[in-house]
């Protein structure tokens, strides 16, 4: 596609309930990033993916959040029993080649809502 | 692991004003990507920085890279109302699996 395209852009949901968060990276891009931005903050590492690699899951900030990467293309991020502090904007990024001078390109982020 | 700390936090200027942004880190880095997210949008991608004290200019824009390639700033001259956001560096880390870190961001606001 023309850009990284992430769904939904914005999600309200209830306290406890599970949510999932897409990511549709750039054809053929290799590397896959999810980010969490709180409001007014900077960005917070949650998990990469690398190729085949094993996935870096060491921003992942509780047991609750797990990520997904399917063939090597989509990404799902899901959020467990979700709380009030989950609320914030999920950026995904992607880019051609990890571990090179490569530029990451961002969607546009999904708005989480948690009540 | 790799950090990468970038100052300040805030910065408000009047517009016409100049603006800097430093990011640090305490290991040499392989090389630096600066970004811009304006308010409510996603960061976008300005430039890389490869070579040791490598300077480069876009329009009011101008990017440097250290000498020991551990520190970069980016400088804004004549700063803009367009110019307002929240400007990110990046640099990889060989030894996170090639995983891009990111300074905290310093948030500009400039006032007309």
């Amino acid at each position: 596609g023309a850009g990284v395209s992430q769904s939904p852009s914005n999600k309200v949901t209830e306290k406890g309930k599970d949510v999932e968060l897409r990511c549709d990276p750039i054809s053929g891009h290799t590397a896959l990033y999810w980010y969490r931005q709180s409001l007014g903050q900077g960005l917070e590492f949650l998990i990469y993916f690398q190729g085949n690699s094993a996935p870096d899951k060491s921003g992942l900030p509780s047991d609750r959040f797990s990520a997904e990467r399917t063939g090597g293309s989509v990404s799902t991020l899901t959020i467990q029993r979700t709380q009030q502090e989950d609320s914030a904007v999920y950026l995904c990024a992607s880019s051609l080649l990890a571990g090179v001078s490569d530029t990451q390109y961002f969607g546009p982020g999904t708005r989480l809502t948690v009540l | 692991g790799q950090q990468v700390m970038q100052i300040p936090q805030y910065q408000h200027v009047q517009e016409g004003e100049d603006f800097t942004t430093y990011c640090n880190s305490s290991t040499t880095l392989s090389n630096i990507q600066w970004y811009k997210q304006r308010p409510g949008g996603h960061p976008v991608f300005l430039i890389q920085l490869v070579k040791s004290g490598e300077v480069k200019k876009q329009k009011r824009l101008t990017f440097q890279f250290g000498e020991a390639k551990k520190n970069s700033s980016l400088h804004i001259t004549a700063t803009q109302t367009t110019d307002v956001g929240t400007y990110f560096c990046a640099a990889l880390s060989y030894n996170q699996g090639g995983k891009l870190i990111f300074g905290q961001g310093t948030e500009l606001s400039v006032k007309p």
